[in-house]
């Protein structure tokens, strides 16, 4: 999951397998979720997105499923693949505010 | 269309120089954002636009850091003065913050970064 800290977490996980990637956000208001996924030597892309008046949402291979009570988000992916490893960041938006994004977590996924 | 694009994609420079690094936004996005990210950590905001105005430039680590946007689209970061703790990739963002039937609502879309390299 998510931490303040020089290093990133790190989640290692066999080609195949499930990975769950965890985010617990600061702001019991925010409203608006999105996991981005940063490839070695690229900018930040998009995966998916979540409203605060959802619980769960699913996209291809991919589901982000928000816990309001504990404010907490996750990213499961499904059979994961090699093309997988990357780091993975959550942000949360307030209101009319900007995206602010947690430190990431790095995706490791051995073949 | 194009995504955003940054320029150049690796700077060296030498303690003391100025760089100057390129933003080109997603055209018709309203709002641009500088970040930097070093070497195996997040996302540290720099600054953000609306438009030409920049509503937030409290990221901004030192006044050897400043950033324009010009007629609503390409943006400069310069950075005066480089210093060895400069090196880091410097990302940008665009967006366009849209209405939906119940809020605002903004997904930020990024360059591939420029690579700053302090000597």
């Amino acid at each position: 999951g998510e931490s303040v800290g020089l290093h990133l977490p790190t989640l290692s996980v066999q080609e195949g397998d499930n990975s769950i990637i965890n985010c617990a956000y600061s702001n019991s208001a925010s409203d608006y979720f999105i996991w981005y996924k940063q490839e070695s030597g690229k900018g930040p892309q998009f995966i998916i997105d979540i409203r605060s008046n959802m619980d769960k949402r699913q996209g291809q291979r991919v589901t982000v499923l928000l816990n309001k009570t504990v404010k907490h988000l996750s990213l499961q992916i499904a059979a994961t693949q090699p093309g997988d490893s990357a780091v993975y960041f959550c942000a949360e938006q307030t209101g009319y505010s900007t995206l602010t994004f947690g430190k990431g977590t790095m995706l490791l996924v051995s073949p | 269309g194009a995504g955003v694009s940054q320029s150049p994609s690796n700077k060296v420079t030498e303690k003391g120089k100025d760089v100057e690094l390129r933003c080109d936004p997603i055209s018709g996005h309203t709002a641009l954002y500088w970040y930097r990210q070093s070497l195996g950590q997040g996302l540290e905001f720099l600054i953000y636009f609306q438009g030409n105005s920049a509503p937030d430039k409290s990221g901004l680590p030192s006044d050897r850091f400043s950033a324009e946007r010009t007629g609503g689209s390409v943006s400069t970061l310069t950075i005066q003065r480089t210093q060895q703790e400069d090196s880091a990739v410097y990302l940008c963002a665009s967006s366009l913050l849209h209405r939906t039937e119940w809020r605002f609502q903004e997904t930020q879309y990024f360059g591939p970064g420029t690579r700053l390299l302090v000597l």
